[in-house]
C-alpha cells in the first residue's frame, strides 16, 4: 500500500455513458497524476495537477476528459460519453516537489475502466 | 525527451543477479535515469533514480557509465516475487516531471 488510494477499483459502464473516478493521494504531497494503461503497454501521461492547479494536459485528453483537484487534496477524472477505446487502468499517483527524488511518485493500484 | 531501448523481456532463476540494460542514446545533460517495477493489476514502484556511476539502495543497483547512453539495473538474487515489468525512464528535471514510460522488460523468474 503506498498511501494513494482510487475509488473504484473497477467499472464497467456502457458506451454512451459517462464515468467519474476519484484519487486521493498522500495527504502532504502536492503534485497529482494521472495516468492512463492499456493491455501491455506502459502507463501513458494524462494530465497533472500542482496543488489544485492543472497545468498541463497530453494530447490524449480530449475534450470528453476532465479532471479537477479541487483544494489541492483528492482529485477527480470524468470522462463523458465513454467510448469502447477508453477501455483502460487509469492510474492515479503523487510526489512532493524539492524532495531529493523528483521522479518519485507513488503510484495508486487503479481503477480499471471497461466498456461494453 | 530521451527515447529508451530495453529488452522486451529476460527470464531468469531464483537467487541469480539479474541485470537489466537500457540503451538511451539521446540523453541529455540534464536527464535522470529512473527505473520503475509493475506487477500486475498495480501501479508502477518506484526502484532507483540514477544521474551517473552508481546508485545503491536496499533493492537494486543502478550502474551508469561515464557516456550515459546506457544503464543497468541489477537485482541481486531474485526472488519468485520479483516477476514483474521493469521500465527504464529518462527525462529531465523540468516543471512537470511527468514520467514517459516505454513497453518495459518482462522478468520471469523460475523456481
Amino acid at each position: 500500500d503506498t498511501g494513494v488510494s482510487q475509488d473504484p477499483r473497477h467499472k464497467i459502464t456502457k458506451r454512451g455513458q459517462n464515468v467519474t473516478f476519484r484519487c486521493d493521494p498522500i495527504s502532504e504531497h502536492n503534485r497529482l497524476y494521472w495516468y492512463r494503461q492499456t493491455l501491455g503497454q506502459g502507463p501513458e501521461f494524462l494530465t497533472y495537477f500542482q496543488n489544485e492547479a492543472q497545468l498541463e494536459k497530453s494530447r490524449l485528453l480530449s475534450d470528453r476528459f476532465s479532471a479537477e483537484r479541487p483544494k489541492g487534496s483528492f482529485s477527480t477524472l470524468e470522462i463523458q460519453r465513454t467510448e469502447q477505446g477508453d477501455s483502460a487502468m487509469y492510474l492515479c499517483a503523487s510526489s512532493l516537489t524539492g524532495t531529493s527524488g523528483p521522479y518519485e511518485q507513488y503510484f495508486g493500484p487503479g481503477t480499471r475502466l471497461t466498456v461494453t | 525527451l530521451a527515447k529508451t531501448t530495453q529488452p522486451i523481456s529476460m527470464d531468469s532463476y531464483e537467487g541469480q543477479e539479474v541485470n537489466i540494460t537500457c540503451s538511451h542514446n539521446n540523453i541529455a545533460t540534464n536527464d535522470y535515469i529512473t527505473w520503475y517495477q509493475q506487477f500486475p493489476s498495480q501501479g508502477p514502484r518506484f526502484i532507483i533514480q540514477g544521474y551517473k556511476t552508481k546508485v545503491t539502495n536496499e533493492v537494486a543497483s543502478l550502474f551508469i557509465p561515464a557516456d550515459r547512453k546506457s544503464s543497468t539495473l541489477s537485482l541481486p538474487r531474485v526472488s519468485l516475487s520479483d516477476t514483474a515489468v521493469y521500465y527504464c525512464l529518462v527525462g529531465r528535471m523540468d516543471s512537470s516531471y511527468k514520467l514517459i514510460f516505454g513497453s518495459g522488460t518482462r522478468l520471469l523468474v523460475r523456481p
